[in-house]
């Protein structure tokens, strides 16, 4: 089967660093997604890699590696707005997105 | 504002009530999806438009039908349904189907089986 692990919940501190993990099991590969979600409103994209290693976009980056089927999202220098949840999703072979629950982010003062 | 609106935000309904939810995407796009969103778990595809064409049924009960009357609109209707169906629905679009493209999401209607 096709699965998605992500975990459920983290915490961590204004301006500190975090590192949101991804592991997928899929039936083929291309690419994987970031989605940033706040409550009550739409997933919003944040990144895609296909290829192995880091992409950076301004305070956030994501890496890949496909060896290891294994991805994380990296937030810098955190603020009360990136409270989210942080959705990951593997587009597999068949072009569909296959989604994890999610990581609901808070952070504290 | 993703250029993906959804209406009605919140419904409520009973078993037995049929009603039916709309999404309206401004982005010239080509595909078309329904999801379901329940708390704690995976976006769950339900249907796939290309091209005003179902390509995807992922297993849905009946008591839903989605209807495409063209690229731009897509509704989601519903019928008898169950309380296990109160979930977050959510419609995204994309370029196409058939290849990599990012999902552009509309915020989303709270349904509540009663």
């Amino acid at each position: 089967g096709q699965n998605i692990d992500q975990p459920t919940e983290m915490t961590a501190t204004e301006g500190a660093i975090v590192q949101i993990n991804c592991t997928y099991q899929t039936s083929g590969f291309n690419g994987l997604f970031w989605y940033q979600q706040h409550a009550g409103e739409a997933p919003t994209f944040l990144s895609y890699n296909v290829l192995d290693g880091l992409e950076e976009k301004g305070r956030f980056s994501s890496f890949l590696s496909r060896s290891k089927g294994y991805s994380y999202l990296l937030l810098k220098e955190l603020q009360m707005k990136d409270s989210a949840s942080y959705l990951c999703a593997v587009m597999d072979s068949n072009y569909q997105l296959i989604w994890g629950a999610g990581t609901k982010l808070i952070i504290k003062p | 504002e993703t250029g993906v609106t959804q209406t009605p935000r919140h419904l409520v309904m009973g078993m037995t009530n049929k009603k039916s939810l709309k999404c309206e995407q401004h982005l010239g796009h080509n595909a078309m999806y329904w999801y379901k969103q329940s708390a704690k778990k995976p976006l769950e595809l339900m249907f796939v438009y290309n091209f005003k064409e179902q390509t995807e049924n992922n297993s849905v009960p009946s008591r839903f039908s989605p209807e495409c009357p063209n690229s731009s609109h897509l509704f989601l209707h519903l019928h008898t349904l169950q309380p296990e169906d109160s979930a977050l629905y959510l419609c995204a679009s994309s370029q196409d189907s058939g290849s990599y493209n990012e999902q552009f999401f509309g915020p989303g209607t709270r349904l509540t089986v009663l």
